[in-house]
């Protein structure tokens, strides 16, 4: 099984900074890779896939990065709505895993 | 607009069995394969299992493979998780989700998500 370690666990930004999130695969995954956002009470969100492709209607501030076994997802400047967990997850073989996950919050 | 609307979840008893359902709209739901993916209280993300678009090939985690059986019922566009042998760590939020990809080109990630249905498992 592939483990997904997503860092750091909690990330504090102010409004309008960037945030660099990062995702480490155990072994490599080539690029099958994609990110969710997720909110409090809400589903998840796909945001990124094939580690550099965004997801329809999301937004240009949000890009993806990497291959093998690193990967980043960065968000040029963070707004109220992007406060949230994000998660990385792999589809590179049986079974599908996903990292812990990052919580961006409001510094 | 993509919707899928899961129901079914409930309180059981350790041992017990439960069938949650998602109902989807919006999209040719016999085009697409599908994905249960659960949450337990404050925890992250845990695939449970694929079902292909045909229901012709079916994955499962090895926590609940033998316990826990998908399929699909194309004609109503209804996609089914029957859970039996129910123990406490399958407490969770159980989201379906369409899923990309299928037996030739390899599953892949979630598009779209439910909003949940609620299993808990406790004496």
């Amino acid at each position: 099984e592939i483990v997904m370690t997503q860092s750091p666990a909690t990330l504090s930004v102010s409004p309008g900074e960037r945030a660099t999130l990062s995702c480490r695969a155990s072994q490599s995954v080539s690029s099958n890779l994609a990110w969710y956002q997720q909110k409090p009470g809400q589903a998840p969100r796909l945001l990124i896939y094939d580690a550099s492709t965004r997801a329809t209607d999301i937004p240009a501030r949000f890009s993806g990065s990497g291959s093998g076994t690193e990967f980043t997802l960065t968000i040029s400047s963070l707004q109220s709505e992007d406060f949230a967990v994000y998660y990385c997850q792999h589809y590179n073989n049986w079974p599908l895993t996903f990292g812990g996950g990052t919580k961006v919050e409001i510094k | 607009e993509v919707q899928l609307l899961e129901s079914g979840g409930g309180l059981l008893q350790p041992g017990g069995s439960l069938r949650v359902s998602c109902a989807a709209s919006g999209f040719t739901f016999s085009s697409y394969a599908m994905s249960w993916v659960r949450q337990a209280p404050g925890k992250g993300l845990d695939w449970v299992s694929t079902i292909s678009d045909s229901g012709g090939s079916t994955y499962y985690a090895d926590s609940v493979k033998g316990r826990f059986t998908i399929s699909r019922d194309n004609s109503k566009n209804t996609l089914y998780l029957q859970m039996n042998s129910l123990r406490a760590e399958d407490t969770a939020i159980y989201y379906c989700a369409s899923t990309r990809g299928g037996d030739n080109s390899g599953y892949k990630w979630f598009d779209s998500w439910g909003q949940g249905t609620q299993v808990t498992v406790s004496s």
